[in-house]
């Protein structure tokens, strides 16, 4: 099956620091990633929608100045967290898809802003 | 808009019985895709099955079948000899985006399911 990787899976930092995430699809090229934020216990709640080579499109109420989309390849993904503080603390995932394969998903990331 | 509803926050069951989650949507699409996702404590999302709206069988994959109601919208996943692997949080999910299977996603509010053995 597709594959997506996530790195890191978990990352621990200071608060006012940025962090960045990767999102890769390691087997089909993804026209379409998918960032995600997660409370325990919770569903998923959609942050933004990356396409290859434009701007993210990102869900009301999600700061785009805060968490920064880059979309620079049909393979690759980055989600950075602009300046953290300990309410960005969340479990991050990614998903891709393309025309014939449906949403796959990352392992996901813990952050953990001290 | 799209919804999907899960009623069941929590269920549980004993390891090689036979359990079903409910799931009830909303779409004004005509063709679509329908997915159960399955998310164990690991915290990695599986696609555990799919089925399109167009085709009357219900779609199986080894344990896990669905039992999709058009009409009533209605698409539940039944785990038949539950094994403790099947613990995880289970979400049944949506696309928006013209109803395919590469839009967004409309999640449900998922389920916890624990297998006891």
């Amino acid at each position: 099956g597709a594959v997506v990787s996530q790195h890191p899976s978990r990352v621990i930092c200071k608060s006012g620091t940025s962090v960045k995430i990767e999102c890769r699809s390691l087997d089909f090229q993804a026209t379409t990633m998918f960032w995600y934020r997660q409370f325990p216990k919770k569903s998923l709640m959609l942050m933004a929608t990356s396409n290859e080579g434009s701007k993210a499109t990102y869900e009301q109420g999600v700061e785009k100045d805060k968490f920064l989309i880059n979309h620079a390849s049909l393979t690759l993904s980055t989600l950075t967290v602009t300046s953290a503080h300990p309410e960005d603390s969340s479990f991050y995932i990614c998903s891709a898809v393309s025309e014939y394969q449906p949403q796959h998903f990352g392992d996901g990331t813990r952050l953990s802003i001290l | 808009a799209q919804t999907v509803t899960q009623s069941q926050p929590e269920m549980s069951v004993q390891e090689a019985e036979t359990v079903t989650l409910s799931c009830t949507y909303d779409t004004s699409e005509s063709n679509y895709y329908l997915f159960w996702y399955k998310q164990p404590p690991s915290r990695q999302m599986i696609l555990v099955i799919r089925q399109e709206a167009y085709k009357q069988q219900n779609a199986t994959e080894n344990r896990f079948s669905v039992n999709f109601q058009k009409a009533a919208k209605s698409f539940s996943l039944k785990i038949s000899d539950s094994q403790l692997g099947d613990t995880a949080m289970y979400f049944c999910a949506l696309p928006n985006a013209g109803g395919t299977s590469y839009g967004k996603l409309t999640f449900g509010q998922g389920t916890i399911l624990t297998v006891h053995p």
